[in-house]
């Protein structure tokens, strides 16, 4: 079975471009998450989706970025216009049921550097 | 509100030693804990959690962690590290009823020299 996959691994922009992550999760898993993690620091939850709806969208940042999973599955990530301050890895994660005991899957993360 | 603590960046060991990656939590309720491992250029993978019952959980490639809850503890052992279990170690703690927020620690990078 194959697991969370992300794309691009890396991905080097300048400050107010913009960048778009994407994320395949399981098949078949319903639930989607995104997180970051920055400066070596604790990895933060930004949102899940439940197939194509947004479950819980209160760890987003701001307004600049914006997440969609159309058709319930694959999900974008994109940060329009990027900051100095976006920089960190994102991560994506799926999990069939979505319960508080149910284990997340991870994919290998985004690396994003703004300059 | 919740939150993890990992009180060590680092750890170091020597190959065949025994191993300890701490991490305490707090949280208003009862925790469900988990452990994550990442590899160099890898995803973060799941080791163990803890959910209910036995206080010593037992996971993958020989790891076990024991929840204390009178500690708030759930430190992260293997009884002889490996070369190839150096990397970096992620504790997180959900509790029920807050369901979309797992909270993460900082992360421990181990290394285990020969």
């Amino acid at each position: 079975e194959a697991g969370v996959t992300q794309f691009p691994s890396h991905s080097v922009i300048e400050k107010g471009q913009t960048v778009t992550l994407r994320c395949d999760p399981i098949s078949g898993h319903d639930n989607l998450y995104w997180y970051r993690r920055v400066m070596g620091k604790e990895i933060k939850f930004l949102l899940h989706f439940v197939k194509e709806s947004k479950q819980d969208e209160s760890g987003m940042p701001n307004n600049r970025f914006l997440a969609e999973r159309t058709g319930g599955t694959y999900s974008t990530l994109k940060v329009q216009p990027a900051e100095l301050e976006d920089s960190g890895v994102y991560f994506c994660a799926s999990s069939p049921l979505g319960g508080v005991t149910d284990t997340q899957y991870f994919g290998p993360g985004t690396r994003l550097t703004v300059l | 509100a919740q939150s993890v603590a990992q009180p060590e960046d680092q750890v170091n060991v020597a190959e065949g030693n025994p191993l300890t990656v701490k991490c305490t939590y707090s949280v208003s309720g009862n925790p469900y804990l988990f452990w994550y491992v990442q590899y160099p250029n890898r995803g973060l993978q799941f080791l163990l959690k803890y959910i209910t019952g036995d206080n010593l959980v037992k996971g993958s490639y020989g790891f076990e962690a024991e929840f204390n809850k009178s500690q708030t503890s759930f430190h992260l052992k293997k009884p002889s590290a490996l070369v190839s279990d150096s990397a970096l170690y992620f504790c997180a703690v959900r509790v029920l009823g807050n369901n979309n927020d797992m909270r993460f620690g900082a992360g421990t990078r181990l290394t285990v020299k020969p």
